[in-house]
């Protein structure tokens, strides 16, 4: 099992340009999460997909949109970015309830 | 949603045992402790969760007192390979999506 996989491990994008972050898992999990970490700080949880289907916004969604593609695949969309985007971004999964599992992260940067 | 408070930092010897309290006073009656495990540059792990007493594993024990408005985290004898960020979540299922991380315990294991 590959667990949670996540593309690109790093980007660098230009203010106002668009970009996806993709997250996979292989784990059958239900639940998926996209959270976002500025330096120094905790996890803070942008949206989340309770099962396929669903979405919902967590704390900082604003800026962000997310499709639940199948059960496996959990997409987050920047359409306009901005330099307050530059973050470390995690995926997670779980089954409802359970521990979380994250991926190794994509470091995006927007100058 | 239950907040939590727990030690900005705290440094250890190796060999010691590290305790870890984290405080959170409005936890709901089905609401689950769990604590995560972070290195730079990767997602958090997964450490132990628990609901009351005392839980144990091979990585640590989590002490809950009966009224549960605090937990500690027990890491016996650690090593430099301890140092890291951990975390204090408190949420359950149909309310763990929402759960938040916040900044954490930044323990660093002294030689």
């Amino acid at each position: 099992n590959a667990g949670v996989t996540q593309t690109p491990k790093f980007q660098v994008l230009k203010t106002g340009q668009s970009m996806t972050l993709q997250c996979a898992q292989d784990m059958n999990h239900n639940s998926m999460y996209w959270y976002r970490q500025d330096p120094g700080m905790g996890l803070r949880l942008i949206y989340y997909s309770a099962s396929e289907g669903t979405t919902d916004k967590g704390e900082v969604p604003n800026g962000y949109n997310v499709s639940r593609l199948n059960k496996r695949e959990f997409s987050l969309r920047l359409e306009s970015a901005a330099p307050s985007q530059t973050s470390v971004y995690f995926c997670a999964s779980t089954r409802t309830g359970d521990e979380q599992y994250f991926g190794p992260g994509t470091r995006l940067t927007v100058t | 949603l239950a907040k939590t408070t727990q030690p900005i930092s705290m440094d250890s010897y190796e060999g010691q045992e590290v305790n870890i309290t984290c405080s959170h006073n409005n936890i709901a009656t089905n609401d689950y402790i769990t604590w995560y495990q972070q290195f730079p540059s990767q997602g958090p792990r997964f450490i132990i969760q628990g609901y009351k007493t005392k839980v144990t594993n091979e990585v640590a024990s989590l002490f809950i007192p009966a009224d549960r408005k605090s937990s500690t985290l027990s890491l016996p004898r650690v090593s430099l390979s301890d140092t890291a960020v951990y975390y204090c979540l408190v949420g359950g299922p149909g309310g763990y999506q929402k759960v938040t991380f916040g900044i954490g315990t930044k323990l660093q294991v002294i030689p």
